[in-house]
């Protein structure tokens, strides 16, 4: 079945340090979509690519898909405490379901 | 604002219960998704529905069933819960099939002694 890889695992970064985590798909994806759970909480939406080659911004987040729609990052430049928490990636399938990576967790130090 | 409610934060059992987990969305979502986090494999998914009394089995449906007897309810249950079922699971709801996001609820931490 559709593996999603995500990498790295652990980010730990001074304030102000860009940060970047990656994500591979085993297939072409639908489209893929971005999450943020902060410590505690449960993941909420941040964003969805579905265009080869897209690129989106919010603000300090720049996310892109790549060509082949097997790969995608999120690119956070200047880190901020409020940036703490796991970033997954989710690949999407043309029905709806996802399959997410396994995360990375960003530590953030002020 | 998508309200998807489950209804324990944390419930602890024994090995060999039969155990209801309950998930509400107040959204009229057509989809409903169950997930289990566990640290370092991300979110699987256990099972989903597309619609009322139906059920597609996720990545790992194994000791578990589903049911959705109403568009707003789904109930994920734990047959005969074993050790191996401890983790944080996780609800989640759609408004339609396709490239739409999933909106969380805040998870139910499971402890199975």
């Amino acid at each position: 079945g559709q593996q999603v890889m995500q990498i790295p695992q652990y980010q730990h970064v001074q304030e102000g340090e860009d940060f970047t985590t990656y994500c591979n798909s085993s297939t072409t994806l639908s489209n893929i979509q971005w999450y943020k759970q902060r410590p505690g909480g449960h993941p909420v939406f941040l964003i969805q690519l579905v265009k080869s080659g897209e690129v989106k911004k919010q603000k300090r987040l720049t996310f892109q898909f790549g060509e082949a729609k097997k790969n995608s990052s999120l690119h956070i430049t200047a880190t901020q405490t409020t940036d703490v928490g796991t970033y997954f990636c989710a690949g999407g399938t043309s029905y709806g379901k996802l399959t997410f990576g396994q995360g990375t967790i960003l530590t953030v130090h002020p | 604002d998508v309200k998807v409610t489950q209804s324990s934060r944390y419930l602890v059992k024994r090995t060999g219960e039969k155990v209801f987990l309950e998930c509400v969305q107040d959204m009229d979502h057509e989809n409903m998704f169950w997930y289990r986090q566990d640290p370092g494999l991300g979110l699987r998914l256990i099972y989903f529905s597309y619609d009322v009394k139906m059920k597609e089995k996720g990545d790992i449906p194994e000791g578990y069933s589903v049911s959705r007897e109403k568009k707003e309810r789904f109930s994920l249950i734990l047959e005969s819960a074993s050790t191996n079922q401890t983790s944080m699971y996780l609800c989640a709801s759609s408004y339609a099939r396709g490239a739409v996001p999933q909106h969380f609820g805040d998870g139910t931490r499971l402890s199975i002694l």
